[in-house]
């Protein structure tokens, strides 16, 4: 089955404790991104990635890292997590030339 | 960047043909119209796509005028299950062939008995 894997689900953690949240695909897409989700604020992209080793910034990149070692894999790396990253984020993966991109089931982290 | 508008939430009665307008005044010449649906606590899920005229498949159409600055979702005879957020995007070309997302803050449909 075609999909998008992420875990945890849900995760809290306190202020400052190094986090990575995992990203996998299993459909051989060369893009792959992250974005997170906040009432009122709808989903925003943080990172993204058109294949091995090509990493760029989306609109709000400041505390997040990510690598992609493998076109499969996509982790999300919170160095040093606050509480203002405590959101529900989603990680997405799509084939070159096609708007149509495939999303996890999700993460909701707390930070508190 | 091409920026969306569209109106914050719409009601509908169930079996009712809804239809979400959306802008999108300063869309590129490479640029699609990309419209995705979310549940709640769920990642977004790809309705339709198109570039111009008339795009339709068996969830929705898709109607795009010759100047491309807006675009509506046209979704017939809803049912409860179709009560779910409803994003347009403009997915704004990159090199190599990629496509960028970016997320508005959608459409909430509401589907009544």
């Amino acid at each position: 089955e075609a999909q998008v894997t992420q875990n945890p689900r849900y995760l809290i953690t306190v202020t400052g404790k190094k986090l990575t949240v995992t990203c996998s695909q299993n459909m051989n897409h060369e893009y792959m991104s992250w974005y997170r989700q906040d009432p009122g604020l709808g989903l925003r992209q943080i990172y993204y990635s058109m294949n091995v080793e090509v990493t760029d910034k989306g609109d709000v990149p400041e505390g997040y890292k990510v690598s992609r070692k493998e076109k499969r894999n996509f982790p999300l790396i919170l160095e040093s997590p606050s509480p203002n990253q405590t959101s529900l984020y989603f990680c997405a993966s799509s084939s070159l030339m096609n708007t149509e991109a495939f999303f996890g089931q999700g993460t909701r982290l707390t930070v508190v | 960047l091409a920026k969306t508008t569209q109106p914050i939430s719409m009601d509908s009665y169930e079996g009712q043909e809804v239809n979400i307008t959306c802008s999108h005044n300063n869309i590129a010449t490479n640029d699609y119209i990309t419209w995705y649906q979310q549940f709640p606590s769920q990642g977004p899920r790809f309705i339709i796509q198109g570039y111009k005229t008339k795009v339709t498949n068996e969830v929705a159409s898709l109607f795009i005028p010759a100047d491309r600055k807006s675009s509506t979702l046209s979704l017939p005879r809803v049912s409860l299950s179709d009560t779910a957020v409803y994003y347009c995007l403009v997915a704004l070309t990159l090199g190599a062939g990629s496509y960028q997302l970016t997320f508005g803050k959608g459409t909430k449909l509401s589907v009544i008995p």
